[in-house]
């Protein structure tokens, strides 16, 4: 079967740098996308990887390793803002979005 | 560039009626649309994925006579929640993918419920 792996829950703290993981199981492999999730919103497109390595953009970076299967989100100086869900998905050989169950990210000041 | 819009943003309606829900491409051609239902706490579950012109693909689970799909258009994908039950409440949000394009657009969502 496919599957994503990702923490349930994280706890940082405003102005802190936090980590989070995302390991894949899936059939074929063309791309991973790391997206934002407000509550009661829909998902906004955060990045991108295809490629081994990191991809940095603003406070925010995406690393990628296709021979393990894994990514993670790096997101810095954290904002209150940033408390939301982060989703990780793969695209797989048949162009399909395959979900992680997300990672409800809490910032306490 | 890339915006999907989505309409209804909330709708409220009573056990056993029809909803239609709207998802447009504003600014580029979505070859495929997308439909996925989402409950409180929970991650996204694809319901459906349409090509433009023909019959959607639903997933397993998804019933296709309750959960009609129309992409008539490069533009417009439409949903309609036949004979809706309370069980059928949530949030309903469309994504759109242009020709050649990796990246799925998503819209504001739906927010369904059925009393």
């Amino acid at each position: 079967g496919q599957n994503i792996d990702q923490p349930t829950e994280m706890t940082a703290t405003e102005g802190a740098i936090v980590q989070i993981n995302c390991t894949y199981q899936t059939s074929g492999f063309n791309g991973l996308f790391w997206y934002q999730q407000h509550a009661g919103e829909a998902p906004t497109f955060l990045s991108y990887n295809v490629l081994d390595g990191l991809e940095e953009k603003g406070r925010f970076s995406s690393f990628l390793s296709r021979s393990k299967g894994y990514s993670y989100l790096l997101l810095k100086e954290l904002q209150m803002k940033d408390s939301a869900s982060y989703l990780c998905a793969v695209l797989n050989s048949n162009y399909q979005l395959i979900w992680g169950a997300g990672t409800k990210l809490i910032i306490k000041p | 560039g890339a915006v999907v819009s989505q309409h209804p943003s909330r709708v409220i309606c009573k056990s056993g009626t029809s909803v239609k829900i709207e998802c447009r491409s504003l600014d580029f051609q979505a070859t495929t649309m997308f439909w996925y239902r989402q409950f409180p706490k929970q991650s996204l579950m694809l319901m459906a994925t349409s090509n433009e012109g023909s019959k959607a693909t639903y997933e397993q689970g998804v019933e296709k006579d309750k959960f009609l799909i129309n992409h008539a258009s490069l533009t417009l994908s439409t949903l309609t929640v036949t004979s809706a039950h309370p069980e059928d409440s949530s949030f309903y949000i469309c994504s759109a993918r242009g020709a050649g394009d990796h990246e799925q657009y998503f819209g504001p969502g739906t927010r369904l419920t059925v009393t």
